[in-house]
C-alpha cells in the first residue's frame, strides 16, 4: 500500500500571501496524483488531478506540481474562501486509493 | 446540474447493518465507475469501496471487507452500501463519489454525505 503524507498539518498564512502544501508518495506514483479542498461542514471537491491540472472552475491561482514521490500545491494569493483543509490522493496502483492526512490552511 | 444525494445513515448499535444510498442525476451513471469514500469525526478522508459500471469489478478497504458489499442499480441510478457487522469505528460520514475512469480514477464529483453512527 502506497502512503500518502503530508505536511505540515497546519500551515497559518495571511490573505493574499502564498501558500505551498507538500505532498509525498511513500514510493512514485508518477504524476497519478490528485488535490482536493474541504471546507468545514462540506464534501470535498476536487481542486487538481494529473499532479498539474485544474479541475473544472478551480482558479489559476492554484497549481500544482511534481512527479514520482513528491507533490506541491501551490496558492499564489490566498483568499478568504482558501482556507480549509487540503488533502492528496494517488491513483496509481489500486486498490487501495490512498489519501494524505491533510494540510489546514488556516488564518495568521 | 451533476448531483449525488446520500441517504440512509442513522445511529445502530454494534453489529447492526444499514444500507446507504447514492442517487445520481445530471449525468449518466452507468457510464462512470462509483466508490464510498468516509471520513470519522474529525479525521481525514479514507476510500472504502469502489465498484465498475458492471458491477463486474467491486473492491474494498481491508478493514470493511467481508462486512460491506458496493452494488448499484443502473436503472435507477443509484448506488449502494451495504453495511454489516458495523463496529464503533465504522462511525463517519459516508460519502459517494463518482470516478470519471480506471485511469483517471479520481473523485471528481461528490454528495453531501450521510452519517454512520455505531454506539
Amino acid at each position: 500500500e502506497i502512503v500518502m503524507t503530508q505536511s505540515p498539518a497546519t500551515l497559518s498564512v495571511s490573505p493574499g500571501e502564498r501558500a505551498t502544501l507538500s505532498c509525498r508518495a511513500s514510493q512514485s506514483v508518477s504524476d497519478k496524483l490528485a488535490w482536493y479542498q474541504q471546507k468545514p461542514g462540506q464534501a470535498p471537491r476536487l481542486l487538481m488531478y494529473d499532479a498539474s491540472t485544474r479541475a473544472t472552475g478551480i482558479p489559476a491561482r492554484f497549481s500544482g506540481s511534481g512527479s514520482g514521490t513528491e507533490f506541491t500545491l501551490t496558492i499564489s494569493s490566498l483568499q478568504s474562501e482558501d482556507f480549509a483543509v487540503y488533502y492528496c490522493q494517488h491513483y496509481i496502483n489500486w486498490p487501495p486509493f490512498t489519501f494524505g492526512g491533510g494540510t489546514k490552511v488556516e488564518i495568521k | 446540474e451533476v448531483q449525488l444525494v446520500e441517504s440512509g445513515g442513522g445511529l445502530v448499535q454494534p453489529g447492526g447493518s444499514l444500507r446507504l444510498s447514492c442517487a445520481a442525476s445530471g449525468f449518466t451513471f452507468s457510464n462512470y465507475w462509483m466508490s464510498w469514500v468516509r471520513q470519522a469525526p474529525g479525521k481525514g478522508l479514507e476510500w472504502v469501496a469502489h465498484i465498475k459500471q458492471d458491477e463486474s469489478e467491486k473492491y474494498y478497504v481491508d478493514s470493511v471487507k467481508g462486512r460491506f458489499t458496493v452494488s448499484r442499480d443502473n436503472a435507477k441510478n443509484s448506488l449502494y452500501l451495504h453495511l454489516n457487522s458495523l463496529r464503533v469505528e465504522d462511525t463517519s460520514i459516508y460519502y459517494c463519489a463518482r470516478v470519471p475512469g480506471s485511469r483517471l480514477a479520481i473523485f471528481d464529483i461528490w454528495g453531501q454525505g450521510t452519517t454512520v453512527t455505531v454506539s
